[in-house]
């Protein structure tokens, strides 16, 4: 069974540009979240989406906003990027928001800003 | 969510089981524990989470104190790729289709010894 799929797995930008990263959670899993991770951190929450609705944000400026799609796909958009967004950003996917659900993480996508 | 603390850095030598201890003296009645692992430049690692029980699966066991306070990862066998950053993140689980955000700290770096 395919994991959390994250594309693309690389990219650079430039300060000001706009960048989309994509997500397609494991097959039945109908929530989705992402986080960010700073080299020598841990992952900090941005946003959280249950049945395409918005269940949790982290705090991440205006500039950061994000979609569930009806297939449960995601997609995070950064907009007039800084240098600070260069990161690691997780996606990660659940069956369902319940107690004891276990939460599967993506490899991520490796954002640098030049 | 209650905060955990873990030690920065530990070694354990190849073949040897590795402790790795958590503290979460403010946890609450109704959150869990998980431990995720994060090998360089990979997304976190599902390993095993609990409530009060002790825990053991494939991968580790988990015991958890009686009161809940302390909780410490083992991992029986520890090999080469075990490596990694460990995070114990204590979660809070309700049943309402939110909350999925994970708090991750600093984690444990653990380096197994040839």
């Amino acid at each position: 069974d395919a994991g959390v799929t994250q594309s693309p797995t690389h990219l650079i930008k430039t300060r000001g540009q706009h960048v989309t990263l994509r997500c397609s959670p494991i097959s039945g899993h109908k929530s989705v979240s992402w986080y960010q991770q700073v080299l020598g951190q841990g992952p900090q929450f941005i946003f959280q989406y249950y049945e395409k609705e918005e269940r949790g944000r982290g705090n991440f400026p205006d500039r950061f906003s994000a979609r569930q799609f009806p297939n449960y796909s995601s997609e995070l958009n950064v907009n007039a990027l800084l240098l600070g967004d260069s990161a690691l950003y997780l996606c990660a996917s659940s069956f369902l928001p319940l107690s004891g659900n276990t939460i599967y993480f993506g490899e991520g996508s490796w954002l640098t800003v030049v | 969510d209650a905060k955990t603390t873990q030690p920065t850095s530990m070694d354990c030598a190849e073949g040897r089981a590795a402790n790795l201890p958590c503290n979460h003296s403010t946890i609450s009645g109704n959150e869990y524990v998980y431990w995720y692992r994060q090998i360089h430049s990979q997304g976190p690692q599902y390993i095993i989470h609990g409530l009060k029980n002790n825990e053991t699966n494939e991968m580790a066991s988990l015991i958890i104190t009686e009161d809940r306070k302390s909780s410490t990862l083992i991992l029986p066998h520890a090999t080469l790729r075990d490596t990694a950053v460990y995070y114990c993140i204590v979660r809070l689980l309700i049943s309402n289709f939110g909350n999925e955000k994970l708090t991750f700290g600093t984690g444990t770096r653990l380096t197994i010894i040839p």
